[in-house]
């Protein structure tokens, strides 16, 4: 079974900062994807950015980037010129690619919780 | 192009009694997922519904807990005999296929269990 750990619950990060969430993933399978949610204090879950396991390539979205290290397993999420409405709760997530059942459930760490200090 | 919808948005019930938490997917998305987040931790799976069938339920409690999804309507997630364990904030989501199509959720239900 696949397991995503987030080893930081708490971070904080000066407004117009850069931060750096963590994500590491544990998997036997070579093709999946990962995506960050962003959980604010609506409860509503807002997807932030997705990687494709077959691309080398690290995906951007505007502020957002992640650094995607397929060997070590590790799925960062950067998180440049820090915003107060970045404030949130923010999972990882681990989909497979493989088979009808098992190709469909989202796996989530346990969640790093943002702080943006003015 | 409405979201996906949940009712009701919070939700009462006493120990013993039932729960049914609804969830209007996207319109055009046949696929429902149903997952749990207690207090302090993330989401975890339940139930993958497609419409008239249950694809993957190994995440839902063998007991007291059912979901369907029927051709008309909303998928339905119900919880009988409810317990102070079962108070959780449960999400939809909704995709039009699998793989890398995107799962968008919906704003959760809020159960509290008295």
């Amino acid at each position: 079974a696949q397991t995503v750990t987030q080893s930081q619950p708490e971070m904080s990060v000066q407004e117009a900062e850069t931060v750096t969430l963590s994500c590491t993933y544990d998997t036997s399978e070579s093709d999946y994807y990962l995506f960050w949610y962003k959980q604010p204090p609506s409860r509503q879950m807002i997807l932030v950015i997705r990687q494709e396991a077959y691309k080398q390539q690290n995906a951007t979205e505007n502020r957002f980037s992640v650094n995607f290290q397929k060997a070590a397993k590790s799925f960062s999420l950067k998180i440049s010129d820090s915003q107060l409405g970045d404030a949130a709760m923010y999972f990882c997530a681990y989909r497979s690619a493989r088979g009808e059942t098992s190709g469909s459930r989202l796996t989530f760490g346990e969640g790093t919780q943002l702080t943006v200090n003015p | 192009n409405a979201g996906v919808m949940q009712n009701p948005r919070h939700l009462v019930r006493r120990r013993g009694q039932e729960a049914r938490l609804r969830c209007s997917p996207m319109k055009g998305h046949s696929h429902v997922y149903w997952y749990r987040q207690l207090p302090e931790e993330g989401l975890k799976f339940m139930v993958y519904l497609q419409k008239e069938n249950i694809i993957d339920e190994s995440g839902m409690p063998k007991e007291r807990f059912s979901a369907e999804f029927p051709k008309e309507g909303p998928s339905i997630l119900r919880i009988q005999q409810v317990v102070r364990g079962d108070s959780a904030a449960y999400f939809c989501a909704s995709s039009h296929g699998q793989g890398a199509n995107e799962q968008f959720f919906g704003p959760g239900t809020r159960l509290t269990v008295l």
